[in-house]
């Protein structure tokens, strides 16, 4: 699985658009890209993925570059509620016989969203 | 409501123990993950299991053993051979391997 490499920490205003950078240089083209945050003392939780078009849900947008060698999550309007570790993972999605079932997580972003 | 759900909460080892701690899902997800969570640091893959009586090591297998005998369950026993099992345990459950994970709120476990 490619690597990723994310800023150790980054801090938002409240109400601002929260803009999280990943780069995965090394990503293969069947490689999607996760999102995932944890709160203090929680089990992780999913936001978003994807392959190569940009997607959006109801808690984020994910903007990948042509290239795909990066990625970033958008908070359209980070509240104090967000802060938290987000980590960047990217993994093979699916069946086949290269199918390891193995995701690894690094380090993460922890942001601090400020009043 | 579906969910992930591990116990305990927290959990205390004296030297030379074996401890369990429990990981149950009623998702119907056929993969299972146990991952390990240092303070400050990201998680590392202890086990995986794609499919009933099946698992694999992950990166940090030594001194970690698993059964995968429902589906429903994944139980994780740290031995005595773990010779520093301090640490936040947590377990996930995807639909499939490789999709998105759901996770359990996780299980501190301390030496005594």
């Amino acid at each position: 699985d490619a690597k990723t490499t994310q800023p150790p920490s980054m801090d938002c205003a409240e109400g601002r658009a929260a803009n999280l950078p990943c780069n995965h240089s090394t990503i293969s083209g069947n490689e999607y890209v996760y999102w995932y945050r944890q709160i203090h003392s929680q089990g992780p939780q999913y936001i978003i993925h994807g392959l190569k078009n940009n997607e959006t849900n109801e808690m984020a947008s994910l903007i990948i570059t042509e290239d795909r060698k990066s990625s970033t999550l958008i908070l359209p309007h980070a509240t104090l509620r967000d802060t938290a570790v987000y980590y960047c993972i990217v993994s093979l999605r699916g069946g086949g016989s290269s199918n390891t079932g193995k995701l690894i997580f690094g380090q993460g972003t922890t942001l601090q969203v400020k009043p | 409501d579906g969910g992930i759900t591990q116990s305990p909460k927290y959990l205390f080892r004296k030297e030379g123990q074996n401890v369990t701690l429990s990981c149950e899902q009623n998702l119907n997800h056929d993969a299972m993950y146990w991952y390990r969570q240092d303070p400050g640091q990201g998680l590392r893959l202890i086990y995986y299991s794609q499919i009933v009586n099946d698992f694999q090591k992950g990166d940090i297998a030594e001194g970690y053993s698993v059964s995968r005998e429902k589906k429903e369950s994944f139980p994780l026993t740290v031995t005595s051979a773990q010779k520093n099992p301090t640490a936040f345990y947590l377990c996930a459950s995807s639909r499939g391997a490789y999709e998105k994970l759901f996770f359990g709120s996780g299980t501190q476990l301390s030496v005594l």
